[in-house]
């Protein structure tokens, strides 16, 4: 089976500097990966996914992300951070039955 | 609006007890799946169902159980509830064709407290 991997289960950035959020995958097939984010007391959504098309995926609320199959890694990168941009992040990885495996998380903090 | 809905939003109960949470998609989607979200954010797949096929994750106890009146429908069963179901259990579903084939979308959650 797939997995995926997030390094660093807490992330703090300044308002204004960049995100960079650490993603990395298990995949004995080419991989479809995603990016959600859940906001405190919420549901998960989806922020981008990478299914084999281009490598730089463009999301939503300025974030992208970057499928690099020789670093088996899908990390999610913000230029510039919002204070509306503190959330839990998730990466995850479609298997079987098009279930979703995702990683531990990652807390994105941002200090004014 | 268009959405994945579930109710109770809260359910607290006791040890031993069944109890159910419902889920609803308007999306006209064909597959939906059930997750587990335990006090620590880890997020785990418990089901996956469309109308041909019943996926379970085999780490899942047969006290749950998910049942589907209608493709628009999929509630979860628990019986004999257990300290450790506790959690925040969301539903999904994802289309099977057309430019949002892979996205699942997510309900708001339940959140589960068995005391």
């Amino acid at each position: 089976a797939q997995s995926v991997t997030q390094l660093g289960s807490h992330v703090s950035v300044s308002e204004g500097a960049l995100v960079l959020l650490r993603c990395n995958y298990s995949s004995s097939v080419p991989p479809y990966l995603f990016w959600y984010v859940q906001y405190p007391n919420q549901g998960l959504q989806l922020l981008l996914k990478y299914t084999s098309a281009a490598t730089l995926v463009k999301g939503i609320n300025g974030f992208e992300a970057e499928f690099k199959k020789s670093e088996t890694s899908f990390h999610l990168t913000k230029p510039s951070a919002h204070m509306s941009d503190a959330a839990e992040y998730f990466c995850a990885v479609r298997n079987a039955g098009n279930m979703l495996t995702f990683g531990g998380g990652t807390r994105l903090m941002v200090k004014p | 609006d268009t959405a994945v809905s579930q109710t109770p939003k809260y359910l607290v109960t006791q040890m031993g007890n069944d109890k159910s949470i419902k889920c609803e998609q308007n999306l006209g989607h064909d597959t939906m799946y059930w997750y587990k979200q335990d006090s620590k954010k880890f997020l785990k797949i418990m089901f996956s169902y469309n109308n041909k096929e019943l996926i379970i994750n085999e780490t899942v106890p047969n006290r749950f159980s998910p049942k589907s009146p209608d493709k628009a429908h999929l509630n979860l069963h628990i019986n004999s509830l257990e300290l450790g179901d506790s959690a925040v259990y969301f539903c999904a579903s994802s289309p099977t064709s057309g430019s949002s084939y892979n996205e699942q979308f997510f309900g708001p959650g339940t959140r589960l407290t068995v005391l």
